[in-house]
C-alpha cells in the first residue's frame, strides 16, 4: 500500500535557524496537504498542494510540491518559538480517498 | 474546531473491557475518519467512512469496530480493550475527498 515517509524525526534549533522537513510517497499523489499539531494539541491543517512543481507560501512558511509529484517539502525561514510542534504531510493516492500521513517531524526551537 | 466533538477526553478502562469512544460533527460532512497517534508511529488510519452506512478499514483495523448510521455520529467500539490500545484517538470529517481533515480534540484512551 501506499507509505508517506517523512524526515527528520526530529529537529531542534536556534530561534531565527531555518528548519526543513521532507516528505516522500512511494507512489504518486493526486495532492499532499501539511498539518501542524502543537504539543498537547491536535493536528491542524495548513496548506494543500495539487499541482506538479506547485509552490506556496505563508508568511514564513514555503511549501513545495515535487514535480513527479511523489515528494514535498515545508520550509520555514527565521524559526520563532511560536514554530514548536509537529508538522505532517499527508497524501491521497490516486486511487484512494483515505488520507495517508507521515509520521511527521517534530520542532523544537529554544530562545 | 467546535464543529467536530470527541468524547470523552480522557478514559482508564481494564483488559478486556468494551469501550466507545463518540465522535460528533455539525459540519455534515460525509467523511469521517478514526486515527490513533503513538510515539514513533505518527497517525494510523484506523476506519473511515464515506457516508452513512459506508465504512472501510485502514491501516490498522484489528480490535476495532466502526458504525455509521447518521451522518454526524462516528463512534468507534473496542469490543475487547487490549493494553496495546493504550493510545490518543482522533477523529476527523472533510466535505469530501480532496478537503482538508478537521480533527476533534482527541480522546486520551489507557487501558490498564
Amino acid at each position: 500500500g501506499q507509505q508517506v515517509m517523512q524526515i527528520p524525526q526530529y529537529q531542534h534549533v536556534q530561534e531565527g535557524e531555518d528548519f526543513t522537513t521532507y516528505c516522500n510517497s512511494s507512489t504518486t499523489l493526486s495532492n499532499i496537504q501539511w498539518y501542524k499539531q502543537r504539543p498537547g494539541g491536535h493536528p491542524v491543517f495548513l496548506i494543500q498542494l495539487v499541482k506538479s512543481g506547485e509552490v506556496k507560501k505563508q508568511k514564513r512558511l514555503t511549501f513545495q510540491f515535487g514535480e513527479a509529484k511523489k515528494n514535498s517539502s515545508l520550509h520555514i525561514t527565521a524559526t520563532q518559538t511560536t514554530d514548536v510542534g509537529t508538522y505532517f504531510c499527508a497524501g491521497h493516492a490516486n486511487s484512494g480517498y483515505a488520507l495517508n500521513f507521515g509520521k511527521g517531524t517534530s520542532l523544537l526551537v529554544t530562545p | 474546531d467546535a464543529g467536530i466533538t470527541q468524547s470523552p477526553r480522557y478514559k482508564i478502562t481494564e483488559t478486556g473491557r468494551q469501550v466507545t469512544l463518540m465522535c460528533h460533527q455539525t459540519w455534515s460532512h460525509s467523511y469521517m475518519f478514526w486515527y490513533r497517534q503513538d510515539l514513533g508511529h505518527g497517525l494510523r488510519l484506523i476506519y473511515y467512512s464515506a457516508a452513512a452506512d459506508i465504512t472501510d478499514k485502514g491501516e490498522v483495523p484489528d480490535g476495532y469496530v466502526v458504525s455509521r448510521s447518521k451522518t454526524e455520529n462516528f463512534p468507534l467500539t473496542l469490543e475487547s480493550a487490549t493494553r496495546s490500545q493504550t493510545s490518543v484517538y482522533f477523529c476527523a470529517s472533510s466535505r469530501d475527498t480532496n478537503s482538508p481533515l478537521h480533527f476533534g480534540n482527541g480522546t486520551r484512551l489507557t487501558v490498564t
